[in-house]
């Protein structure tokens, strides 16, 4: 693993399933972020960590859940998927504590909810 | 809250130049980034800046006025590989809010 993965690539989704969107960095970040990307809206923060074994809400947290059990992985679910949780997913990582602490970002996760 | 503004859409010829405005309000400030997203891809770091003034590397600059809650980014000598969407991000406390992107058309 280089960087960033996240999997799955796509996802068609009935209304109503449990979905979990995986993520994995391999460049010992200490914090890691989850977003969604709609059309016309940008980027919008989901959930983060900002260190193992810790979580925040971001602006949009409502219907997604996610867990920090190690530095490396950051799993998001969703526990009862609905149609407008359509989106391009990305999970992201930062070096908190340095100066630049640019986020580095996953390939995306496109899941469709019907 | 949040408010990051920037421009929905620009076109420009290749090797011309072309200017990104962003404007914020924002409940906190730790600096500012600019991303560039090529379609279906994810969002790749350009620059970032904390203090006022302007940032350059290679053809691309960003500029950054605190007290006017304003940033630019400034691409220069355009090429077709520059057709993208550029992202705008206010950092507050670890966490980037952003603006919804300005998609720029390189034209031949």
């Amino acid at each position: 693993i280089a960087g960033i993965t996240q999997a799955p690539t796509s996802q068609i989704l009935a209304a109503g399933r449990r979905m979990t969107l995986r993520c994995t960095q391999d460049m010992r970040h200490n914090a890691m972020y989850w977003y969604r990307q709609d059309l016309g809206l940008g980027l919008r923060l989901i959930h983060y960590s900002n260190t193992a074994g810790t979580t925040g809400k971001g602006e949009v947290p409502d219907g997604y859940s996610v867990s920090r059990a190690n530095t490396d992985d950051f799993p998001l679910t969703l526990a009862s998927a609905v149609p407008s949780q359509t989106s391009v997913y990305f999970c992201a990582s930062s070096p908190i504590g340095e100066f630049v602490n640019e986020q580095f970002f996953g390939p995306g996760t496109r899941l469709t909810v019907l | 809250g949040q408010n990051i503004d920037q421009p929905t859409e620009m076109t420009a010829t290749e090797g011309a130049i072309v200017q990104i405005n962003c404007t914020y309000q924002t409940s906190g400030f730790n600096g500012l980034f600019w991303y560039q997203q090529h379609a279906g891809e994810a969002p790749t770091f350009l620059s970032y800046n904390v203090l006022d003034g302007l940032e350059e590397k290679g053809r691309f600059s960003s500029f950054l006025s605190r007290s006017k809650g304003y940033s630019y980014l400034l691409l220069k000598e355009l090429q077709m590989k520059d057709s993208a969407s550029y992202l705008c991000a206010v950092n507050n406390d670890y966490k980037l809010s952003f603006g919804a992107g300005t998609t720029v058309t390189v034209r031949a």
